[in-house]
């Protein structure tokens, strides 16, 4: 059984700071990754998806990383801001099965101004 | 462009009734997927679809029936209700397994 997992469940940066999220999973026969935004009683958006046969992908300030064969996956925010106070969830869908997604509890950042 | 839309917002029944959760994308997505959200427990697939008529079982099916008659639609329904399923209901859908998910605002339901 896939099991993904955040850590910390946590983060407090000041504004400006560089961080890294993980998630890490423990079926390394993965499909592709998908990292979310959850703002509080919304829904979830995308933000970026890495297949399983690449190493990252980037958008803006965001970038994810990928290895697949450690079961691990980093998302860097760089020069954070208080609009990116919000919870981060990781996905991952299967090789045998890319209709299933397994979800991490996710890690809610908070950037102080 | 309406994306993924979900009805209602919010609910409150009893327990014992029954009740749809509504689901539709105007995509032209294949697959299709219900999610329960609770706290501390993060998101939970109920069932999924990876195309008109057909549908599987997620991780938590037990008390939730789906059909899938058409591309654009995917409700969720609930037999009979239970205290249990007091949550945040969130559908999601994408092209193929190979493309980012996309979700709906969610429905908050809660069973008294």
């Amino acid at each position: 059984k896939q099991e993904v997992t955040q850590i910390p469940a946590a983060l407090s940066v000041p504004e400006g700071e560089n961080l890294v999220l993980n998630c890490s999973f423990t079926d390394s026969a993965i499909y592709n990754l998908q990292w979310f935004r959850q703002d509080p009683g919304k829904g979830l958006t995308s933000l970026l998806l890495i297949q399983s046969s690449q190493r990252e992908q980037t958008s803006g300030r965001l970038n994810a990383s990928l290895d697949k064969s450690s079961g691990r996956s980093t998302l860097y925010i760089a020069a954070s801001q208080p609009g990116d106070s919000a919870t981060y969830l990781c996905a991952v869908r299967r090789v045998t099965n890319a209709g299933k997604s397994t979800f991490g509890d996710g890690t809610t950042l908070t950037v102080k101004p | 462009n309406a994306g993924v839309t979900q009805t209602p917002k919010f609910q409150v029944l009893k327990t014992g009734q029954s009740m749809t959760l509504q689901c539709a994308q105007d995509m032209n997505h294949e697959y299709m997927s219900w999610y329960r959200q609770d706290p501390g427990m993060g998101l939970r697939l109920i069932h999924y679809s990876v195309g008109a008529g057909i549908t599987d079982q997620g991780e938590v099916p037990n008390g939730y029936n789906v059909s899938r008659s058409t591309t654009e639609d995917f409700p969720l329904r609930l037999l009979s209700a239970a205290p249990s399923q007091t949550s945040v209901y969130f559908c999601a859908s994408s092209h193929t397994g190979a493309q980012p998910q996309h979700f709906g605002d969610g429905t908050r339901l809660s069973i008294l």
